[in-house]
């Protein structure tokens, strides 16, 4: 398996401009993840996709910021408009569901952000 | 809610010698700790994890344990190499969100040649 996939592995874009974050997540994981890493607040969760339905979203920290998950092997995150303070690694993780392993996260290799 | 804290935030070792990373944590109902290896420009990995029914589990050079009564947990590095260099997450679970890991804020690991 090629783990979890993300694309592109590095975004540059304009303030304003609308930014599309991609994820392919294992073949039979249930669970998908997508997390924000910066210096200032470390890893933090934004939302959390079980079964292609987002079960938690909490963490998004704006209308700007939204999350598909239209079928079992790909998800989105979209920011639009973007803006500089939305510079930061974006990674996205998978998880099998309903063993004893459900925890266990799996990262994709982020998408490094920059908003000029 | 959840709080982890993760101390030292950087830790200086030579090679050969141990490192011991430290944990705490607020939700006393709180039952799965894993630990995330991160290298620099690379994702995060999972090196060990321990839930609460256990109080200490070893992987050939390191180990975890957990206090529940004192909620904190540690991870030890014994005979450190240079390719242990990296930044270590440690994470608990929500209790009522067992999906929901809680990061520390990582710990910077410098293995000394």
């Amino acid at each position: 398996d090629a783990g979890v996939i993300q694309s592109p592995r590095h975004e540059v874009t304009e303030m304003g401009q609308e930014v599309t974050l991609r994820c392919k997540p294992i073949s039979g994981h249930n669970s998908l993840f997508w997390y924000r890493q910066t210096m200032m607040r470390g890893l933090e969760l934004l939302i959390y996709f079980n079964n292609n339905v987002p079960i938690d979203d909490s963490g998004m920290p704006e209308d700007r910021f939204s999350a598909k998950m239209p079928n079992a092997s790909f998800s989105t995150l979209k920011i639009q408009p973007s803006e500089p303070r939305d510079s930061a690694v974006y990674f996205c993780a998978s998880s099998p569901w309903g063993g004893a392993n459900n925890e266990k996260l799996f990262f994709g290799s982020g998408t490094q952000l920059s908003v000029l | 809610g959840e709080n982890v804290e993760q101390h030292p935030s950087t830790l200086s070792v030579q090679e050969g010698d141990s490192a011991v990373i430290k944990c705490t944590y607020s939700d006393s109902a709180s039952n799965y700790f894993p630990w995330y290896k991160q290298e620099l420009g690379k994702r995060p990995q999972l090196i060990i994890d321990i839930r609460s029914n256990v109080g200490e589990k070893k992987d050939q050079r390191i180990a975890v344990t957990l206090n529940k009564t004192a909620k904190h947990f540690s991870l030890h590095i014994t005979e450190t190499q240079p390719e242990d260099s990296a930044v270590y997450f440690c994470a608990a679970t929500l209790a009522d969100s067992s999906y929901k890991l809680i990061f520390g804020s990582g710990t910077r690991l410098l293995v000394r040649p």
